[in-house]
């Protein structure tokens, strides 16, 4: 069974440039979830998405961040515009099932390190 | 809010060696907990989980973790430890009510020496 796909694995950008990057959950998962992960740190959800709609987006900064999972499998997060302290690797994890199941496995993807300089 | 505190940065254990790595948490509902290790450049790696039932849960590689609900603990153990088990561990921990979220410490560096 394939993982959660991510891509790119790398990405170096200015400070104020734009930024996408692009999840495939594994196939048949009905959840997806983006992370932030800055050095140091575990972990911190940003949006989690249930098929194609949104979950919770509470800690998603959406003055710059924007994410979207239209046909209900893979997701693109957005940053626009990017600042230094968004630097860090941007996690996507998937779990089988929809409704509130907490007890679900998450499974993650490889990640995205950006660095904003 | 739930929490996880991990309050090690670093544990360094002789292969061979049995070796644990602490976690506590704090939620307001019933806790589900989970171990995830990430090796450098990759991506976290599910380890075990506890639900419910039997207090000792074994997981991947050898690793099984004890739920002490009065302790409020979630220790990572292993009998003995192997140099591919250097790694960087997380514990996480979400609750029963409804669509709590996972919530993760700030992990534990474990260090195998030859």
């Amino acid at each position: 069974e394939a993982g959660v796909a991510q891509s790119p694995r790398y990405k170096i950008i200015e400070k104020r440039q734009s930024v996408a990057f692009w999840c495939n959950p594994i196939s048949g998962h009905a959840t997806l979830y983006w992370y932030q992960q800055i050095l140091g740190q575990g972990p911190k959800l940003l949006i989690q998405f249930q098929n194609n709609g949104v979950v919770d987006d509470s800690q998603l900064p959406k003055d710059r961040f924007s994410a979207e999972r239209l046909k209900g499998v893979d997701s693109t997060l957005k940053i626009q515009p990017a600042k230094l302290e968004d630097s860090a690797v941007y996690l996507c994890a998937s779990s089988l099932r929809a409704g509130t199941s907490v007890t679900d496995t998450q499974y993650f993807g490889p990640g995205t390190r950006l660095t904003v300089l | 809010a739930q929490s996880v505190a991990q309050p090690e940065d670093q544990v360094n254990v002789a292969e061979g060696n049995p070796l644990t790595v602490k976690c506590t948490y704090s939620v307001s509902g019933n806790p589900y907990l989970f171990w995830y290790v990430q090796y450098p450049n990759r991506g976290l790696q599910f380890l075990l989980k506890y639900i419910t039932g039997d207090n000792l849960v074994k997981g991947s590689y050898g690793f099984e973790a004890e739920f002490n609900k009065s302790q409020t603990s979630f220790h990572l153990k292993k009998p003995s430890a192997l140099v591919s088990d250097s790694a960087l561990y997380f514990c996480a921990v979400r609750d029963d009510s409804g669509y709590s979220t996972l919530t993760f410490g700030k992990g534990t560096m474990l260090l195998v020496s030859p």
